[in-house]
Order: C-alpha cells, then sequence, then structure tokens
C-alpha cells in the first residue's frame, strides 16, 4: 500500500513563530487531505486539496501531486494551534485499502 | 444532524465483553468509514461501505471485529470478547461521494477502555 510520511515530527516554536510541515507520499494519488488533533482528541478537517495552493487565514498549503508531496503552512503562530498534524491520502495507482492512509503526524507545541 | 455524531464517547468495559460503536454520519453522505487510532498514532482504517453495502473490510484485524449499515445511514462496529489491545479511539467519517475520492469528515471518536 501506499506510504506516508510526515516531518518534522516534533516541533516545538514560540507564539509568533511561521512553520511549514511536510507530507511526502509513495504513489500518484488523486486527493489529499490535512487535519489537525487538536489538545482534546477532534479531528479537524483543514484543506483537502490534490493539488495546487489554497489558504485559509493564517493557513495555506500547497500540493505538487507530480513529486508526491504536500506542504502546510502556519504563519503567525497561536498557543491553540498546538496539537498534531495529519496529512492523509487515499489508495494511489498502485492500489491498497480504500480508506485514507494517514502519516504520523507532527506534534506541534506552541508556548506563550 | 450538523456532523459525524458518534456514541458513546467513551467505554469502560472488561475484557472477555462485546461492545457497540455507533456512528451517524453526516446526513446525505454516501460513503461512512471506520479508523482506529491507538495513543501517538495516526488513525489506521478499518471498513468501509458505500449506501448499506460494505466494500472493504480488510483493515478489521481479526473475526472478533465487524460492522454493518443496513439503512446505508447510521453504522454499528461490534467488538466481540473484548481484549485489552482492543483499546483504543475508533473514529467514523463520512463522505459525500463514494470511493476514496471524497473529502472525509470525522466524528469527535469513541474512546474504548478494555480492562
Amino acid at each position: 500500500g501506499i506510504q506516508v510520511e510526515q516531518s518534522p515530527p516534533d516541533l516545538i516554536l514560540q507564539e509568533g513563530a511561521n512553520s511549514t510541515l511536510r507530507c511526502n507520499f509513495s504513489d500518484s494519488v488523486n486527493n489529499l487531505q490535512w487535519f489537525h488533533q487538536n489538545p482534546w482528541g477532534q479531528l479537524i478537517n483543514l484543506f483537502y486539496i490534490p493539488s495546487g495552493t489554497k489558504q485559509n487565514g493564517r493557513l495555506s498549503a500547497t500540493t505538487v501531486a507530480t513529486e508526491r508531496y504536500s506542504l502546510l503552512y502556519i504563519s503567525s503562530s497561536q498557543t491553540t494551534d498546538s496539537g498534531v498534524y495529519f496529512c492523509a491520502v487515499p489508495p494511489g495507482s498502485g492500489g491498497g485499502a480504500d480508506g485514507l492512509t494517514f502519516g504520523k503526524g507532527t506534534h506541534l507545541i506552541i508556548q506563550p | 444532524g450538523a456532523g459525524v455524531s458518534q456514541s458513546p464517547r467513551y467505554k469502560v468495559t472488561k475484557r472477555g465483553q462485546d461492545v457497540a460503536l455507533r456512528c451517524d454520519p453526516i446526513s446525505g453522505h454516501v460513503s461512512l468509514y471506520w479508523y482506529r487510532q491507538a495513543l501517538g498514532q495516526g488513525p489506521e482504517f478499518l471498513t468501509y461501505f458505500n449506501y448499506e453495502a460494505q466494500q472493504d473490510k480488510s483493515g478489521l484485524p481479526n473475526d472478533r471485529f465487524s460492522a454493518e449499515r443496513p439503512e446505508g445511514s447510521i453504522s454499528t462496529l461490534t467488538i466481540q470478547r473484548t481484549e485489552q489491545r482492543d483499546s483504543a479511539m475508533y473514529r467514523c467519517a463520512s463522505s459525500l461521494s463514494p470511493g476514496a475520492a471524497g473529502e472525509l469528515f470525522f466524528g469527535e471518536g469513541s474512546r474504548l477502555t478494555v480492562l
């Protein structure tokens, strides 16, 4: 099945800093989602981004499908941005289980 | 409802008991997925339905796990003869589109603890 790797695994920043989270995947895919798992365990949709760039407030994401990676940018971090950020992709052209495959996540801590 | 609803939110049970976890997807969503998430890990796929048909159950760990969606809406994930290793967060997600191309929306999860 498809492999998803996220980096860095852990990130500690001061409030106001910017960050870039990366997601690499091993096969061609037709969609990609970014999620934020907050400290209460809720899994919140951030972006559905098969390709190109999208922006939502302080967050933006870019997926370069031909090169099999996606980036999530967080600007002017706030303590409420803390949590785990996951990317997830469907089976690639090589097949596999039908559900999204998640990476291990990036654990982000924003310190006041 | 407005979002995916799961119940119970928390379940503590003794080893050997059966448990049933319920998922009510977003109204009109065709596809429904079950995932399991261990502490410190990403969610892992268990099974999925299009309407009432179970399309893929390759992620179910063993035959103690089963799922149904008899009327194409609410789904139940049942774990028989629970074991301590079954302790995890069980997440349900739904999608407007059939297949894996649609955007998935997750519920708040059911946290299962097996003593």
